[in-house]
């Protein structure tokens, strides 16, 4: 069965420390794959996205992530986390076949905690 | 406002009572999906709608939900009988066109808070 893993359920990182977040898909061929951001009381925003070509692709805010094929990740990093960074972080892959391109599986989330 | 918007934000029912969820797409959108988002989950796909078509419905979790888009823009999600475990977040998205040609970002609405009590 297809699906999305994001091992860290929660993560705390200091202001102004570097941050990635961990995903882990599993489909049969390469997906689109996605980061959403989730600030509460928001709707999810786009953060990045992959469907192909260069496997380092630069979202909004300063955030990055680099597709690895042999590992079947798609991580999130920020070099540089602002405490405006706080929020959930939601890995989400998008079908590679033609029975419905519609639908986003997104893994469980990541909580992210900016301390001072 | 350019974005999704979904009304209610908070809706309080009681077990049994039927409810419906409301979604404005962004204005042109073709596109338009339905999740569910239990607490502390991630977003659960419900179904997708290209213009009026209901391409697929097979995220729905029982026939006692039942959603419609019957112009092709403004969206309902009916929830009949509801039970406790309807409780949660349903978010509206909607984008451009998805297709094997075209596949365009998702935008999300905020979100209707859904309480079964």
């Amino acid at each position: 069965a297809q699906s999305v893993t994001q091992p860290d359920i929660h993560i705390t990182v200091s202001e102004g420390a570097s941050l990635e977040l961990r995903c882990n898909y599993s489909y049969g061929a390469t997906p689109y794959l996605f980061w959403y951001v989730q600030s509460p009381g928001q709707g999810l925003q786009l953060l990045l996205k992959y469907f192909s070509g260069d496997t380092l692709v630069q979202g909004i805010k300063g955030f990055e992530a680099e597709f690895k094929r042999s590992q079947s990740s798609f991580n999130l990093r920020k070099p540089s986390v602002h405490w405006s960074d706080a929020a959930e972080y939601f890995c989400a892959v998008g079908p590679h076949s033609t029975d419905s391109w519609g639908k986003l599986q997104f893994g469980a989330g990541t909580q992210v905690v900016v301390t001072p | 406002g350019a974005g999704v918007s979904q009304s209610p934000r908070y809706k309080v029912a009681k077990r049994g009572q039927d409810v419906a969820l409301r979604c404005d797409p962004i204005s042109g959108h073709v596109s338009l999906f339905w999740y569910q988002q239990a607490l502390g989950q991630g977003p659960e796909f419900l179904t997708y709608f290209q213009n009026e078509a209901q391409l697929d419905k097979s995220g729905l979790p029982s026939d006692r939900f039942f959603a419609e888009r019957p112009e092709g823009s403004v969206s309902t999600l009916k929830i009949q009988r509801t039970q406790q475990e309807d409780s949660a977040v349903y978010l509206c998205a909607s984008s451009l066109a998805v297709s094997k040609s075209s596949y365009n970002e998702q935008f999300f609405g905020p979100g209707t808070r859904l309480t079964v009590l």
